[in-house]
């Protein structure tokens, strides 16, 4: 069975920028996350989708950052414009539904510059 | 809110046994999640714990005690692929699935 995909692995970008991150997740799998984890930290929670609607992101900072699910698979991250302190491992797991167990993606490493 | 406190670091010898605590205070509950991560991979699952009690699983053992907030991961037989970030989350909140992350706890396994 293929795990989530995500890409790019790595990004740099200087402030100011945008940038657009993707994620395939297991196939079948209905609820997929993103997560943001700032080195040496846990992952905190950017936002959850249920198939192609939100859950929950009370979390994510809606002045630069956004995201979508539109045919309930694959979803994007975007952030725009990209400030220092957005330089972090952006993670994206996926599970069969929001009470099983998540898979994580290998994530994309973004440092802004 | 939800607060999620492990160590931030413990270090162990290989083929000994070490004990990673988590303590957490949440609003409500609905299971806690033990992952394992080596640098810049992926968490990868270990173990899941909603009721009280120890779940056991090969080298690996997760316990919980709800009543306390306090879930410990037991790793036996140590080795040094074992050496990595071990990340306690909680599914906390009324009605919430979300797992919230602790900062994660960094085992250093040496000869």
């Amino acid at each position: 069975e293929a795990g989530v995909a995500q890409s790019p692995r790595y990004k740099i970008i200087e402030k100011r920028q945008s940038v657009a991150f993707w994620c395939n997740p297991i196939s079948g799998h209905a609820t997929l996350y993103w997560y943001q984890q700032i080195l040496g930290q846990g992952p905190k929670l950017l936002i959850q989708f249920q198939n192609n609607g939100v859950v929950d992101d009370s979390q994510l900072p809606k002045d630069r950052f956004s995201a979508e699910r539109l045919k309930g698979v694959d979803s994007t991250l975007k952030i725009q414009p990209a400030k220092l302190e957005d330089s972090a491992v952006y993670l994206c797991a996926s599970s069969l539904d929001e009470q099983q167990q998540a898979f994580f993606g290998q994530g994309t490493r973004l440092t802004v510059v | 809110g939800q607060n999620i406190d492990q160590p931030t670091e413990m270090t162990a010898t290989e083929g000994a046994i070490v004990q990673i605590n988590c303590t957490y205070q949440t609003s409500g509950f609905n299971g806690l999640f033990w992952y394992q991560q080596h640098a810049g991979e992926a968490p990868t699952f270990l173990s899941y714990n909603v009721l009280d009690g120890l779940e056991e699983k090969g080298r690996f053992s997760s316990f919980l005690s709800r009543s306390k907030g306090y879930s410990y991961l037991l790793l036996k037989e140590l080795q040094m692929k074992d050496s990595a970030s071990y990340l306690c989350a909680v599914r906390g909140g009324r009605g919430s699935y979300i797992p919230t992350f602790g900062r994660g706890t960094s085992l250093i396994v040496h000869p």
